[in-house]
């Protein structure tokens, strides 16, 4: 069972802070990983994506993989209340079914 | 440029009654995705489209679900009966190919549905 794990929260930081939110998956095939952004009632969107060891930055956002610890994040620096919604890591299974696999999503609130 | 349309929105139905959603991906792109979301949970692929074709459709409950894609476009996702495990939101998703480092899902609106 490939899975990907999040701490569904919620996430409270003041606004200004750094928001760190973490996952883990099981699967060491997995190839590329993405941080998908969900306001409540709404459709996820891409934030960012990562398939090679280290960081990437974004803006205020930078994604961080280190695929020895099968370990993903997600930084969020001077966050806003704008930022508040589910975040939802998934990851890409492999070579030859195209499966992506989303984590249950942590909830942030960004309080002002 | 029109994004992922999805219908309806809402619905309601009570169990054991047929229901049916429409999708509509985004212009050009040719594969697209039905997933099914529970609350507080991540989305779950249900089935994927390349072109007119399914090419995983591993996790469709094939007992009481179909999917189609006719000409390669719209898609619908019915579910003939319902039950009251089935309410969940259905997020429909299209991409410009299934490349994993590249390929940006693009989702809809989702269409709630609720089994009374």
């Amino acid at each position: 069972q490939k899975e990907v794990e999040q701490n569904s929260g919620p996430l409270s930081v003041p606004e200004g802070a750094i928001a760190s939110l973490n996952c883990t998956y099981s699967d060491r095939g997995s190839q590329s990983f993405f941080w998908y952004r969900q306001y409540s009632g709404k459709s996820p969107e891409l934030i960012m994506f990562i398939y090679s060891n280290g960081d990437k930055e974004d803006g205020r956002f930078t994604a961080q993989l280190n695929k020895a610890s099968q370990y993903v994040s997600l930084l969020i620096r001077d966050s806003q209340p704008s930022d508040s919604a589910t975040y939802l890591c998934a990851a890409h299974s492999g070579a030859g079914s195209y499966q992506l696999t989303f984590g249950k999503g942590t909830k942030l609130s960004v309080i002002p | 440029e029109a994004g992922v349309v999805q219908s309806p929105r809402y619905k309601i139905i009570e169990k054991k009654q047929p229901v049916a959603f429409w999708c509509n991906p985004i212009s050009g792109h040719n594969t697209l995705y039905w997933y099914r979301q529970n609350l507080g949970q991540g989305p779950e692929l249900l089935i994927r489209y390349e072109n007119e074709e399914a090419v995983d459709d591993s996790q469709l409950p094939k007992d009481r679900f179909s999917a189609e894609r006719l000409k390669g476009v719209d898609s619908t996702l019915k579910i003939q009966p319902a039950e009251l495990g089935d309410s969940a939101v259905y997020l429909c998703a299209s991409s410009l190919a299934a490349t994993p480092n590249t390929g940006e899902l693009f989702f809809g609106e989702g269409s709630r549905l609720t089994v009374l």
